[in-house]
């Protein structure tokens, strides 16, 4: 049973235009999120996270929104770059302070020039 | 400062062998993990520990052990490797939510 979905295995984008890639759960107890940038033959980065009393984080040209309600949440890479090109897992935790992290299968992403 | 550091890189076992993985971490977090990636899936969860010389099992822990006798290290131990364990192992270590991985083993048994 996924708790943590991210449905689009693959996602192809043009140098410059916004990516969009999506992640839904299923667990009311998830409080916090993240997201993980992954490079071939590299452990997993941390990106960006946020906790479920925000709906929104920026972090430069990374948003990630969160819908509470629809237990979902996005991440938004505006403007795309060459270099995002990575695998992005979405990962979800019952609270901050928790030490243990669920992941989806992440979804792989193409910046075309 | 090196992060979260794993040896080896890559491995192939037998069936039957046994191995550790090692992983070191430098940032003084007291939580540390250790995860399995096999191929178009996420990463899940074999065995994590809050501190020295405490560990739990994580969603995946059959086959293998594991041990946290100081705070920097965190050894996963393979008994009897099968198949089904060739995988990419992540070591991660973390102070709170946000965890740091290593660069991860391949490890193939044949």
């Amino acid at each position: 049973d996924q708790q943590v979905k991210q449905n689009s295995p693959s996602l192809s984008v043009q140098e410059g235009r916004i990516s969009i890639l999506n992640c839904d759960y299923t667990n009311s107890m998830f409080d916090y999120f993240l997201w993980y940038k992954k490079y071939p033959a590299e452990g997993p980065t941390f990106l960006i996270s946020i906790s479920s009393i925000k709906d929104k984080n920026e972090d430069g040209r990374f948003t990630v929104f969160l819908n509470k309600s629809a237990k979902h949440l996005s991440l938004h890479i505006v403007p795309s770059q060459p270099g995002d090109s990575a695998v992005y897992f979405c990962a979800a935790s019952a609270g901050a302070g928790s030490y243990q992290l669920t992941f989806g299968k992440g979804t792989k992403l193409s910046v075309i020039p | 400062n090196a992060g979260v550091t794993q040896t080896p890189k890559f491995r192939i076992l037998k069936i039957g062998q046994s191995m550790t993985l090692q992983c070191t971490q430098d940032m003084n977090h007291n939580y540390m993990y250790w995860y399995r990636q096999d191929p178009g899936m996420g990463l899940k969860l074999i065995y994590y520990s809050v501190g020295a010389g405490i560990t739990d099992k994580g969603e995946v822990p059959n086959g293998y052990n594991v041990s946290r006798s100081t705070t920097e290290d965190f050894p996963l131990r393979l008994e009897l490797a099968a198949p089904s364990q060739t995988s990419v192992y992540f070591c991660a270590s973390s102070y709170r939510a946000e965890q740091y991985f290593g660069p991860g083993t391949r490890l193939t048994v044949t």
